[in-house]
């Protein structure tokens, strides 16, 4: 009973990298979600998925971009990583109109 | 945006004990949900409240909402150990108060004694 499967579960980055954090679900999903969760800040979704092909941009977008690659795959990429980007990030999957499933993390640090 | 504002953002409580924490949010919602969080893991999906409801039941867990004052609260009695951890509301984004978006609080965090 795998869920939502995130890897890597931890990574360090040095400034100007770039990397890619993937996600997948097994439970037949159409809408998927990418957020970030730091300190006192809750969590804010970065992008989501509607649907297999369609991306949108969420409450802080900006220095990520989304890949939907099929229904149980959707990954976030770092282009450029900046030390504001440190955070925990959280992948979910949901069906339509239904509570969201979440993975257990990728603990991201850029020094 | 829509966002759930818990209270106390932190709460520590004797085995045994009720807990109780409250969300507030802004605008009009269809539907309230809360999530708890276990240190170093994601977020898991305790219930959902929907606007023409004012009290729902799981379990050890009671969630009421108050459409007038824009709050909720959930209720956990007999807290055990186990229920150490973070406690978020979530409430529906976009002007449709659609389900697929949400808006997260800041979180309660609970520290049940043993």
């Amino acid at each position: 009973n795998a869920g939502v499967t995130q890897t890597p579960k931890f990574q360090v980055l040095k400034t100007g990298q770039s990397m890619t954090l993937q996600c997948a679900q097994d439970m037949n999903h159409n809408s998927m979600y990418w957020y970030r969760q730091d300190p006192g800040m809750g969590l804010r979704l970065i992008y989501y998925s509607a649907s297999e092909g369609t991306t949108d941009k969420g409450e802080v977008p900006n220095g990520y971009n989304v890949s939907r690659l099929n229904k149980r795959e959707f990954s976030l990429r770092l282009e450029s990583a900046a030390p504001s980007q440190t955070s925990v990030y959280f992948c979910a999957s949901s069906e339509h109109n239904q509570p969201q499933h979440f993975g257990d993390g990728t603990r991201l640090s850029i020094l | 945006s829509q966002q759930g504002e818990e209270d106390p953002q932190a709460l520590s409580i004797q085995e045994g004990e009720n807990a109780t924490m409250n969300c507030s949010y802004k605008t009009s919602i269809n539907n309230l949900q809360w999530y708890r969080q276990n240190s170093g893991r994601g977020l898991v999906h305790l219930i959902l409240i929907r606007s023409n409801e004012r009290e729902k039941h799981s379990g050890r867990l009671r969630v009421t909402l108050d459409t007038s004052k824009k709050s909720s609260s959930l209720l956990i009695t007999a807290s055990r150990a186990a229920d150490t951890a973070s406690y978020f509301c979530a409430t529906p984004g976009g002007d449709s108060g659609g389900y697929q978006k949400v808006t997260f609080g800041t979180g309660t965090k609970l520290q049940v004694i043993p």
